[in-house]
């Protein structure tokens, strides 16, 4: 029972353009999406998170769009840059009392290519 | 350094032999948390603790467990390891706080091949 599913494994994109990774979610519990970005041979690293009050929180070339009742979030990346090739994670939350908030559920992941 | 350390990166075992797969952070964070990769399945959340002596399970706690003694340390164990354990363990760490949780540092990660 994946909770949360990025249905695309691979996107691949030319330098300069828009990457647009995507993710969906089954339990309308969770309130808190996370991205994590993961290169080979080296732990994940945090992105860029919303909470679910929000629709859209931006940092820098990244941009998260919540859509709470499709329950489907979308990572933008503009312009997007070789160094942005890695695998993106989505996660999400869910606050239910006492520590459950520190209970994260991932994606499978996608595999992000930038071309030059 | 700030970092978070797992030992061994390499581990070959056979069926049923007990293994421990030991975390530590510098950092004095309170969260610490196990995660496995595994292909086509992504990173699936073992264990969590948010503090000494408080550990809750994850998606996937199986045949695994935790214990919290001490703040830095967060060990993985596996009393008899199948198989199906064969994976990629993350080990991470985050000072503490819903906010906080996100900007984990994850370790090098462990390559684990179960016979």
């Amino acid at each position: 029972d994946q909770q949360v599913k990025q249905n695309s494994p691979s996107l691949s994109v030319q330098e300069g353009r828009i990457s647009i990774l995507n993710c969906d979610y089954t339990n309308s519990m969770f309130d808190y999406f996370l991205w994590y970005k993961k290169y080979p041979a080296e732990g994940p690293t945090f992105l860029i998170s919303i909470s679910s009050i929000k629709d859209k929180n931006e940092d820098g070339r990244f941009t998260v769009f919540l859509n709470k009742s499709a329950k489907h979030l979308s990572l933008h990346i503009v312009p997007s840059q070789p160094g942005d090739s890695a695998v993106y994670f989505c996660a999400a939350s869910a606050y239910a009392g006492g520590t459950s908030y520190g209970k994260l559920t991932f994606g499978q992941g996608t595999i992000l290519t930038v071309h030059p | 350094e700030a970092q978070v350390t797992q030992n061994p990166r390499y581990l070959i075992t056979v069926t049923g032999k007990k293994l421990t797969v030991t975390c530590s952070q510098n950092m004095n964070h309170e969260y610490m948390s196990w995660y496995r990769q595994d292909p086509g399945l992504g990173l699936r959340q073992i264990y969590y603790s948010m503090n000494v002596e408080v550990t809750d399970k994850g998606d996937v706690p199986e045949g695994y467990k935790v214990s919290r003694k001490e703040k830095r340390n967060f060990p993985l164990i596996l009393e008899s390891p199948s198989p199906n354990q064969t994976s990629l363990y993350f080990c991470a760490s985050s000072l503490s706080g819903r906010g906080l949780v996100e900007t984990q540092y994850f370790g090098p990660g462990t390559r684990l091949l179960v016979l």
